[in-house]
């Protein structure tokens, strides 16, 4: 039983390309979210998405980056004209239904992708 | 927007030695979960807490929920090497988004 997969692991880009971030969430979880984790810091929370619909972006930043969960695939996180400011790890995580639902157990993440921008 | 402080940033314990760190918030969290992070992977959860005053273990892990819904503890008792890590402190805001405290990064010295 697979849980939540993230590729790459690790994704060196040049200042002004793109970075395609995937996550499969664990089997039977319809839920998914990203997180950022900035060097010797938490994790921020950036964006929910169900199957086809984003639910809250409220964490994201405005431009340059976007978010799907397509009805078949992988979601993805998407960064255009990336900065060096957005290297990071990026950590997926996914529920079987919202995640604050008593028993839930929260979420189970993925073992993230390290963004490093040169 | 609502912030986790967690205390204490670090620590380094002998082998054997018991372990406490809190999370502390402005805001009231109906859930509040720990969760583990080893270098180079992603957080492991530990313990969950869903009512005010609960306590919680797992192995030699210990949890509480605080009374005033505001904090959250979380004890090891007789620390081993593989213990080390960063460990997170979460509180659930609203229906699905938990907030992420800061991270205590433990170090355990054999």
């Amino acid at each position: 039983n697979a849980g939540v997969m993230q590729n790459p692991r690790h994704l060196v880009r040049r200042r002004g390309q793109e970075a395609r971030l995937r996550c499969s969430p664990m089997k039977g979880h319809s839920h998914v979210y990203w997180y950022r984790q900035l060097p010797e810091e938490g994790l921020k929370f950036m964006v929910y998405l169900q199957k086809e619909n984003i639910i809250d972006e409220s964490g994201m930043p405005k431009e340059r980056f976007s978010a799907e969960f397509p009805k078949e695939g992988p979601s993805i996180l998407r960064i255009q004209q990336v900065v060096r400011g957005d290297s990071a790890a990026y950590f997926c995580a996914s529920s079987p239904s919202w995640a604050g639902r008593t028993g839930t157990y929260g979420y189970t993440f993925g073992s993230g992708t390290r963004l490093t921008v040169v | 927007g609502q912030q986790l402080n967690q205390s204490p940033q670090s620590m380094f314990i002998q082998e054997g030695e018991d372990v406490s760190m809190n999370c502390t918030s402005s805001s009231i969290f109906n859930t509040w979960l720990w969760y583990k992070q080893d270098p180079g992977e992603g957080p492991v959860l530990l313990i969950a807490l869903y009512k005010a005053g609960e306590l919680t273990s797992n192995g030699r892990l210990t949890a509480q929920f605080g009374i005033t819904r505001k904090d959250s503890f979380l004890n090891i008792s007789a620390s081993i090497p593989s213990d080390v890590g960063i460990y997170f402190c979460a509180g659930l805001s609203g229906t699905y988004k938990y907030i992420f405290g800061t991270g205590t990064r433990l170090k355990v010295l054999a």
